[in-house]
């Protein structure tokens, strides 16, 4: 079954400190990849994505991916984490098939906590 | 920039009432995607248009009906209301017609719809 994976439900993380949010998925072939970040009763905003090409993606806020295909995975990082980094991530993949018109499906989240 | 739009952002229901949410997709995206986040939970596809037309469906309940207008915007249509329909509603929308998973999805701000 297709599925995505993020292991981690919770992160803290001191201000300052680099962060790393993994994802993992398990599809037929290659889908098309994003990161989504929610703050405390917000919509989802868009960080980054990832298509095809170069295997490492910038985004915004000073966010950026790297897509593996050898591990499935595309995991998010941030050299240095601002409190207003404080939110839930969202690794997202779409389409699941052919005819699913670019329906994306979640991660069950990671809830990123910033410590002083 | 222009952000897709929802309306109401907060509305609060009686059981068995129903509800009509709505969305207004960026200007000149022509698909427009509806998701369902319970509490603590990643957003859920409900169901998407393109042009108008139906292009895919998830798992939206019986009760629930939506439809896209030749303006583009969306209604969700939500009637005989459940506890269990309490949750954050999303829209989202995309521009490159929904036809391949390369169409980058924008969210609007959601609607929190409580029943009671």
């Amino acid at each position: 079954a297709q599925s995505v994976t993020q292991p981690d439900i919770h992160i803290t993380v001191s201000e300052g400190a680099s962060l790393e949010l993994r994802c993992n998925y398990s599809y037929g072939a290659t889908p098309y990849l994003f990161w989504y970040v929610q703050s405390p009763g917000q919509g989802l905003q868009l960080l980054l994505k990832y298509f095809s090409g170069d295997t490492l993606v910038q985004g915004i806020k000073g966010f950026e991916a790297e897509f593996k295909r050898s591990q499935s995975s595309f995991n998010l990082r941030k050299p240095s984490v601002h409190w207003s980094d404080a939110a839930e991530y969202f690794c997202a993949v779409g389409p699941l098939t052919t005819d699913s018109w670019g329906k994306l499906q979640f991660g069950a989240g990671t809830q990123v906590v910033v410590t002083p | 920039a222009a952000g897709v739009i929802q309306s109401p952002r907060h509305l609060i229901k009686e059981k068995r009432e129903t509800a009509t949410l709505k969305c207004y997709p960026i200007p000149r995206h022509d698909t427009v995607y509806w998701y369902q986040q319970g509490p603590g939970q990643d957003p859920q596809f409900l169901i998407s248009f393109y042009e108008k037309m139906q292009s895919d469906k998830g798992s939206i309940p019986d009760r629930f009906s939506a439809q896209q207008f030749s303006d583009y915007h969306s209604e969700l249509n939500m009637s005989s209301l459940e506890l269990g329909d309490s949750a954050l509603y999303f829209c989202a929308s995309s521009s490159v017609g929904g036809i391949s998973g390369a169409d980058t999805q924008y969210f609007g701000p959601g609607t929190r719809l409580t029943v009671l």
